[in-house]
């Protein structure tokens, strides 16, 4: 069954710090896969997402994820975080001709200035 | 251009009693998504509308749950009756094409006491 592992329940980093937010996955065919961040009472926002191509994206907000086919991953990356990510982040593989979403448990950042 | 809303963004019910949840999609968008994390857990799919047709309700909890697209545009869910393990958010996602990217909505925050 496909399945969306996110280790990490909560992170604490020091502003200024790097960040790394793991994901792997578990999908038979080549995945949709997808970084979603959720700030208090907002609605999830996509940072960014891997459909094929360069196995390392871009997306908004200074953050890039990368995919190892080989790990099964797609970790989250950005050199510095600033206050302002501190927000629950959640990984997805759309699976389906209609990118159904099947999501992880959500990482939860704390940036301490 | 506005975004995906849902209403109410709180609602708190007893047990036994019935709740609808209303969603409005993206002007335009002709694909439309429920979601629902329970208790801190994993965001999961719940059905996926086409216009007014609904292509996977594989999702759907159980016959408490009724999901509506009456004339392709917002969408309604309702929980008759509301039992305590419902109790979560309810998220709502529109998006233009299949495999495009899915705009989510604010979340209903469903307490059931």
């Amino acid at each position: 069954a496909q399945s969306v592992t996110q280790p990490d329940i909560h992170i604490t980093v020091s502003e200024g710090a790097s960040l790394e937010l793991r994901c792997n996955y578990s999908y038979g065919a080549t995945p949709y896969l997808f970084w979603y961040v959720q700030s208090p009472g907002q609605g999830l926002q996509l940072l960014l997402k891997y459909f094929s191509g360069d196995t390392l994206v871009q997306g908004i907000k200074g953050f890039e994820a990368e995919f190892k086919r080989s790990q099964s991953s797609f970790n989250l990356r950005k050199p510095s975080v600033h206050w302002s990510d501190a927000a629950e982040y959640f990984c997805a593989v759309g699976i389906g001709g209609y990118n159904k979403l099947i999501f992880g448990a959500g990482t939860r950042l704390a940036v301490h200035p | 251009e506005a975004g995906v809303t849902q209403f109410p963004s709180h609602s708190v019910i007893e047990k036994g009693q019935t709740v609808t949840l209303r969603c409005d999609p993206i002007s335009g968008h002709d694909n439309l998504y429920w979601y629902r994390r329970v208790m801190g857990k994993e965001i999961k799919f719940l059905l996926h509308f086409v216009k007014e047709s609904k292509q996977d309700e594989s999702g759907m909890p159980n016959n408490r749950f009724l999901a509506e697209r009456t004339g392709g545009t917002y969408s309604t869910l309702k929980v008759q009756p509301a039992e305590l393990e419902d109790s979560g958010v309810y998220f709502c996602a529109s998006s233009q094409d299949p495999l495009g990217e899915q705009y989510f909505g604010p979340g209903t925050r469903l307490t059931v006491t």
